[in-house]
């Protein structure tokens, strides 16, 4: 069984904090591993993809990867309440198939 | 560079009917897939085509079907509408597949009532 599993929150965090979002995973030989934002009433947008081990930085963003753990995750450093959204995780399991977890809904506190 | 273009954006339909939903790649992008979701399910894979070939599928019931063109161009079809088929339908767009991050069109709202 192919899984993708998120803490669906709400998480909620001041702003100028960091958010911290995490996900597990399923299937231990993934490669490929996505974070992607999504704002009420709008469709997905892709905010970082990761596929080695360690951490991966892109602006205030920074996603951590461990396979033997099945754990990734993305930090946003000094939150701001337009990045108040649902936070996707999504795996690229063998097959190439392609799961999203239920994602993470994120509340900044101005 | 336009995006991924969805037609139409909303849509009201009868139980028992069917549905034709339509996606637009981005240019160059020979990957579409589709997703349903819902508040309850989340996203939900249905099927990836490439090159005018179905080369994915969900655990979806044959009701749903799709397929791809020579432009890249794809529809979806569900037939025998159910009101569970209430959902926003997703078309993403990758040059050659899900490896290359998808680039997601806003989506078509299907209700069934």
């Amino acid at each position: 069984q192919k899984e993708v599993e998120q803490n669906s929150g709400p998480l909620s965090v001041p702003e100028g904090a960091i958010a911290s979002l995490n996900c597990t995973y399923s299937d231990r030989v993934s490669q490929s591993f996505f974070w992607y934002r999504q704002y009420s009433g709008k469709s997905p947008e892709l905010i970082m993809s990761i596929y080695s081990n360690g951490d991966k930085e892109d602006g205030r963003f920074t996603a951590q990867l461990n396979k033997a753990s099945q754990y990734v995750s993305l930090l946003i450093r000094d939150s701001q309440p337009s990045d108040s959204a649902t936070y996707l995780c999504a795996v690229l399991f063998t097959g190439n198939q392609f799961y999203f977890g239920t994602g993470t809904s994120l509340t900044v506190i101005p | 560079k336009a995006g991924v273009t969805q037609t139409p954006r909303y849509l009201i339909k009868t139980r028992g009917q069917q549905v034709t939903l339509s996606c637009s790649p981005i240019s160059g992008h020979r990957s579409v897939s589709w997703y349903q979701q819902t508040p309850g399910q989340g996203l939900q894979f249905l099927f990836e085509y490439f090159s005018e070939t179905q080369r994915n599928k969900g655990n979806f019931p044959g009701r749903f079907s799709g397929r791809q063109f020579s432009n890249s161009r794809s529809e979806m079809n569900v037939s025998t509408l159910e009101l569970g088929d209430s959902a926003l339908y997703l078309c993403a767009s990758s040059f050659e597949g899900a490896y290359n991050g998808y680039t997601f069109g806003s989506g078509t709202r299907l209700t069934v009532v």
